[in-house]
């Protein structure tokens, strides 16, 4: 099952703009993370979020967690074409269970 | 240090053919996942091991899918017999705890069912 599901599906911009995704999810969470996937490779992991915080940065990404309203996003600025990949939340919960979101697939356009 | 090695990198078989994926995770690592990722989709749980014991098989098909984790270490993920709809990508994981560390992550084992 996947616990999160990621807005939007599909995103496109030009290399040096912002890129932001989002995540949501349904029940009450320990942690947050995001991982990225390059196309036919595994994902890497690239922030974790505890659910007492509420922004952490992490070089050109920004995170945001609102436990209230079960959402969580990914800012990348000044994106690069290096930075097409998809994008994946995964919740850690009670019982120590891990689940992926539905994915944001991001192309930068040099 | 050696990342998450899964083998083999790609599989193609026949329907009702068996067919087994292994897993090496990283050396000390007792949380060891296997996921299903589907074209376009995000990775699907199918069984989560806390050293040899199966902690969550929920969502495991058990009438064709086994595992097993001999010692703690190397995994093995089995389907048998194999089905049209089994055509996945299968990525092992694995981490040092089950809560609040990354997960490291294998390059997946490609598997194409005609």
């Amino acid at each position: 099952s996947q616990q999160g599901e990621e807005d939007p599906q599909a995103l496109s911009i030009q290399e040096g703009e912002n890129a932001t995704m989002n995540c949501s999810y349904k029940t009450s969470i320990n942690n947050l993370q995001w991982y990225r996937q390059n196309s036919g490779r595994g994902l890497v992991h690239l922030i974790l979020i505890r659910s007492n915080e509420r922004e952490k940065h992490s070089g050109r990404l920004r995170v945001t967690l609102d436990t209230s309203k079960k959402s969580s996003s990914l800012l990348i600025t000044a994106s690069r074409a290096a930075d097409t990949a998809s994008y994946f939340c995964a919740t850690e919960s009670a019982g120590n269970q891990f689940y992926f979101g539905t994915g944001t697939s991001l192309t930068v356009i040099p | 240090e050696a990342g998450v090695v899964q083998s083999p990198r790609y599989k193609i078989i026949e329907k009702k053919q068996p067919v087994a994926f292994w897993c090496n995770p990283i050396s000390g690592h007792n949380t060891l996942y296997w996921y299903r990722q589907n074209l376009g989709q995000g990775p699907e749980l199918l069984i989560r091991y806390e050293n040899e014991e199966a902690v969550d098989d929920s969502q495991l098909p058990k009438d064709r899918f086994s595992a097993e984790r001999l010692k703690g270490v190397d995994s093995t993920l089995k389907i048998q017999p194999a089905e049209l709809g089994d055509s996945a990508v299968y990525l092992c994981a694995s981490r040092p705890v089950p809560q609040g560390t990354e997960a490291f992550f294998g390059q997946g084992t490609r598997l194409t069912v005609v």
